[in-house]
């Protein structure tokens, strides 16, 4: 039962436009949401996250936009560098008993020159 | 400089033999973990441990055993009896108490079994 869900498994978006990534989630008691980077044969790398009680956070080139009502978050990246290009992972906790992250499968971004 | 060391970064082991991964932090973090990453499937906790001398167990706990002894140290070993061991293993550790902890991972260490 995948309660983290990224239903793209890759996107390319031209250098300097807009790179959307999206997330559903099927678990109400999810409070917290995180995006992770992660390039070929390295660790994931922590990129920005979100609480629940926000539906908006920024940081950069990076917003993260959250609607609980939906269940769906999406991170947005303006403008596209060839840097992006990468695998990124949504996850989300709950902020009840063990607060253990859920990933989504990821999604592969290519940045063309 | 601060950080996840894991080791090694490439592992061979034989069917049927156990392997040892190691993951060693010098973040000050009380919680370690254990995921892993196959194709397209994200990625899964295996065990966590969210203080010295505890850990419990993850989504896909069988086939593997961790041991938590010292507070910079979380070893994982891989059984005999996981069926699919070849992987991507990734180690991780946040400052623990919290929902809003994120995790900082290793650089992993890709098993094969043959």
């Amino acid at each position: 039962d995948q309660q983290v869900k990224q239903n793209s498994p890759s996107l390319s978006v031209q250098e300097g436009r807009i790179s959307i990534l999206n997330c559903d989630y099927t678990n109400s008691m999810f409070d917290y949401f995180l995006w992770y980077k992660k390039y070929p044969a390295e660790g994931p790398t922590f990129l920005i996250s979100i609480s629940s009680i926000k539906d908006k956070n920024e940081d950069g080139r990076f917003t993260v936009f959250l609607n609980k009502s939906a269940k769906h978050l999406s991170l947005h990246i303006v403008p596209s560098q060839p840097g992006d290009s990468a695998v990124y992972f949504c996850a989300a906790r709950s902020n009840f008993g063990n607060e253990k992250l859920t990933f989504g499968t990821g999604t592969r971004l290519t940045i063309i020159p | 400089d601060g950080g996840i060391t894991q080791s090694p970064k490439y592992l061979f082991r034989k069917e049927g033999q156990n392997v040892t991964l190691s993951c060693e932090q010098n973040l000050n973090h009380d919680a370690m973990y254990w995921y892993r990453q196959d194709p397209g499937q994200g990625l899964r906790l295996i065990y966590y441990s969210q203080i010295v001398n505890d850990f419990q167990k993850g989504d896909i706990a069988e086939g593997y055993s961790v041991s938590r002894e010292k507070k910079e140290s979380f070893p994982l070993t891989v059984t005999s009896a996981q069926k699919n061991p070849t992987a991507f293993y990734l180690c991780a550790s946040s400052i623990g108490a919290g929902a809003e902890s994120p995790l900082h991972f290793g650089n992993g260490t890709r098993l094969t079994v043959t």
